[in-house]
């Protein structure tokens, strides 16, 4: 099966700065990766996504590039502020429509 | 627009006592699914229905039961709790779509079992 790795599991940035999150997957047939981003208390909610056609894609101050080659993509976060401060998870799906495998997520804090 | 709606949010068991966990979905999502969060181990898969009727394993589903009781509601089930079933339970939907497709969670249900 799909086996997702998630680095850093920790990172903590000073407002302003940017934070970037890499992960890897080891299924090459896997086609969506969507970036979760949690908040305490509450369940994950999707803040950007990437399907496999496209290698960069950007939001506002969010960003996520994708590499199929070596089976890895990132989410940047730009100008980073206090309330970015949750627990971003990644994950990566194929044709088994919505099951997604996720990566052990990583706990970002952003000093005013 | 309530979206994923999970009850209870907090139940406390005893070992061996059974339980139910609700969860109902209003987006007309033909997949739902159970997922476990604990700490440092993000969310794995419990249990998932890709549509109304049909039900298959994920990672984890050893001590669970479940039931697709129509498109709305998808219930997981603890017949005899054991104390490594602590954890926060969240329940999810989707669309069925083959390219996949975000998922949207519940606020989940904190469970100790003592």
């Amino acid at each position: 099966g799909e086996n997702v790795e998630q680095h850093p599991s920790t990172l903590s940035v000073q407002e302003g700065d940017s934070a970037v999150i890499k992960c890897t997957y080891s299924d090459s047939a896997s086609n969506y990766f969507p970036w979760y981003k949690q908040e305490l208390g509450k369940g994950p909610q999707l803040i950007i996504d990437i399907r496999s056609n496209v290698g960069e894609k950007k939001d506002q101050r969010i960003a996520v590039t994708l590499n199929k080659t070596a089976k890895h993509f990132s989410l940047h976060i730009t100008e980073t502020q206090p309330e970015d401060s949750a627990v971003y998870f990644c994950a990566a799906s194929g044709t088994n429509a919505g099951k997604s495998t996720f990566g052990d997520g990583t706990t970002l804090t952003v000093k005013p | 627009n309530a979206g994923v709606t999970q009850t209870p949010k907090f139940q406390v068991l005893k070992t061996g006592q059974s339980m139910t966990l609700q969860c109902a979905q209003d987006m007309n999502h033909n997949s739902m699914y159970w997922y476990r969060q604990d700490p440092g181990m993000g969310l794995r898969l419990i249990y998932y229905s890709a549509s109304e009727g049909t039900t298959d394993k994920g990672e984890v589903p050893n001590g669970y039961n479940v039931s697709r009781l129509n498109k709305r509601e998808f219930s997981l089930r603890l017949e005899s709790a054991a104390p490594s079933q602590t954890s926060v339970y969240f329940c999810a939907s989707s669309e069925l779509v083959h390219e996949g497709t975000e998922a949207f969670f519940g606020q989940g249900t904190r469970l100790t079992v003592v």
